[in-house]
């Protein structure tokens, strides 16, 4: 089956420093990725969507250079969490959709979540 | 724009059936799923239904869907603890390989020993 990998898993970094967290498929292209973040207790909240070699599109309300996305490959998302601040601190998912082409299903396969805690 | 509205906790006791309810509202959505998230993981594909079924069985889990209404719902036969969990339906609007699928809030799903 299709797996998502994320590295790291958690990671405690001190307010004003940077953290990049990795996104990667690992049987499978992937021609778009999407990074979501989510609250204790709350559902999802779409950040934006990673495109391959293009511009990752920002939804409403995301900073686009707070979190700074690269997809710099048809494997490999990630996301930078500039300057973190504790507000920050959060459970990033990301997921991917297969570059199949038409008939697939497209649904998301997910990564295992990144526990971000800024002090 | 699309939603999806899911209730937001459920209940149950070991050994009951536990049935989790979503709306949605993009009618070409072409395939419909559902998700299972555990503490502190990932979501994980547990079923999906293309919006051409009512209804598809897997196990101990059966999915209906009634697209006239655009109502879906989970069944889970013989609950047990491990089904503890977050449960997530999703719609894919258009069916795109750009767009992202559309979560419901999740569905908080407590098994009672």
């Amino acid at each position: 089956g299709a797996v998502v990998s994320q590295h790291p898993s958690w990671v405690i970094c001190k307010s004003g420093t940077s953290v990049k967290i990795e996104c990667r498929s690992l049987d499978f292209q992937a021609t778009t990725m999407f990074w979501y973040r989510q609250f204790p207790k709350q559902s999802l909240m779409l950040m934006a969507t990673s495109n391959e070699g293009s511009k990752a599109t920002y939804e409403q309300g995301v900073e686009k250079d707070k979190f700074l996305i690269n997809h710099a490959s048809l494997t490999l998302s990630t996301l930078t969490v500039t300057s973190a601040h504790p507000e920050d601190s959060s459970f990033y998912i990301c997921s991917a959709r297969d570059a199949a082409g038409p008939g697939t299903r497209y649904e998301q396969f997910f990564g295992p979540g990144t526990r971000l805690t800024v002090l | 724009g699309e939603d999806v509205e899911q209730s937001l906790f459920l209940s149950v006791r070991e050994g009951d059936s536990s049935v989790i309810n979503c709306t949605y509202t993009d009618s070409s959505s072409t395939y419909l799923y559902w998700y299972k998230q555990e503490p502190g993981a990932g979501l994980q594909l547990l079923t999906y239904i293309f919006s051409n079924m009512d209804m598809k069985q897997d196990q101990r889990l059966t999915v209906l869907l009634n697209k006239k209404d655009k109502h879906l719902s989970l069944r889970i036969a013989d609950t047990q603890t491990g089904d503890s969990a977050i449960y997530f339906c999703a719609e894919s609007p258009g069916n795109s390989g750009n767009t992202p699928l559309v979560f419901g809030k999740g569905t908080r799903l407590s098994v009672i020993a």
